[in-house]
C-alpha cells in the first residue's frame, strides 16, 4: 500500500493553535479523515474532506487540503489538555463495497497546562 | 460513547488457550473490519466482512479466525497465539455502498496479552 506521513510529535501550550500535519500519496480521487485516539480508547473520527474541497470548518477543527503537493492538515484552534492524544489521517480511495484505509504513521499531540 | 461495542476490554491468555473476541454494532452498517494495532503504531488491517462475507484477509495466520454471524455482529476467534500476538484489537464497521466515502466508526477495542 501508499505510505501515508505524519510527523511523530507535537507539543503546544493551552489555548495556542495546533497544526497537524500529513501527507498523502494516492492521485485519484480520495476521502482523507482524520481520526483521534486517547490512552486506552480505539479511534474517534473527527472529521473529514473529500480530495475536491479545499477547506472544512467544523467549530475549533480546521481542514487544509492542497491537491497539488498532496498535503493535508489539521488546525485545532484554542487547544486543551483534553485534546492530548494520537492523531492519524488515513486515505480511504473510492472503489468497492468496503474501505481499504490506509493511515497514517500518527501524530502525538502534548499539551502543556 | 462508541458505537461500536466490543467485549472483553482486556484479555489474558495462555499459548494454548482458545477465545473469541465480540464486537457488535447497530448502526446498519454493513461492512465491519478487525484491525490489530501495536503500541505507537496506526491500526493494521486483518480481515473486511462486506455483507457478511469475507472481502479481504490480509495474509492474516490461521490462528486467527473471523466470523459474521449476522449483519450486526463480528467475532474473532484465537487458538495457538503466540505472545508477538499481544497487542489492541480493533473493530470497525462502515456504510458498504461505494463511492458513498462513509468512514468507519471504531469499537475501544480489546487488550490482548498472551503470556
Amino acid at each position: 500500500g501508499e505510505d501515508v506521513e505524519q510527523s511523530l510529535f507535537l507539543s503546544v501550550r493551552e489555548g495556542d493553535s495546533s497544526v497537524i500535519n500529513c501527507t498523502y500519496t494516492d492521485s485519484s480521487s480520495t476521502y482523507l479523515y482524520w481520526y483521534k485516539q486517547e490512552p486506552g480508547a480505539g479511534l474517534q473520527l473527527l472529521t473529514y474532506i473529500f480530495s475536491n474541497m479545499d477547506m472544512k470548518q467544523d467549530q475549533r477543527l480546521t481542514v487544509l487540503l492542497n491537491k497539488k503537493d498532496k498535503h493535508l492538515s489539521l488546525r485545532i484552534a484554542d487547544t486543551q489538555t483534553g485534546d492530548s492524544a494520537i492523531y492519524f489521517c488515513a486515505e480511504d480511495p473510492l472503489g468497492g463495497g468496503y474501505q481499504k484505509v490506509t493511515f497514517g504513521t500518527g501524530t502525538k499531540l502534548q499539551v502543556i497546562p | 460513547d462508541t458505537e461500536v461495542t466490543q467485549t472483553p476490554k482486556h484479555l489474558v491468555m495462555g499459548m494454548t488457550n482458545k477465545k473469541s473476541l465480540k464486537c457488535e454494532q447497530h448502526m446498519g452498517h454493513r461492512a465491519m473490519y478487525w484491525y490489530k494495532q501495536k503500541a505507537k503504531k496506526p491500526p493494521e488491517l486483518m480481515f473486511v466482512y462486506s455483507y457478511e462475507k469475507l472481502s479481504i484477509n490480509e495474509s492474516v495466520p490461521s490462528r486467527f479466525s473471523p466470523e459474521c454471524p449476522n449483519s450486526s455482529l463480528l467475532n474473532l476467534h484465537l487458538h495457538a497465539l503466540q505472545p508477538e500476538d499481544s497487542a489492541l484489537y480493533l473493530c470497525a464497521s462502515s456504510q458498504a455502498s461505494a463511492g458513498e466515502g462513509q468512514p468507519q466508526h471504531f469499537g475501544d477495542g480489546t487488550r490482548l496479552s498472551i503470556l
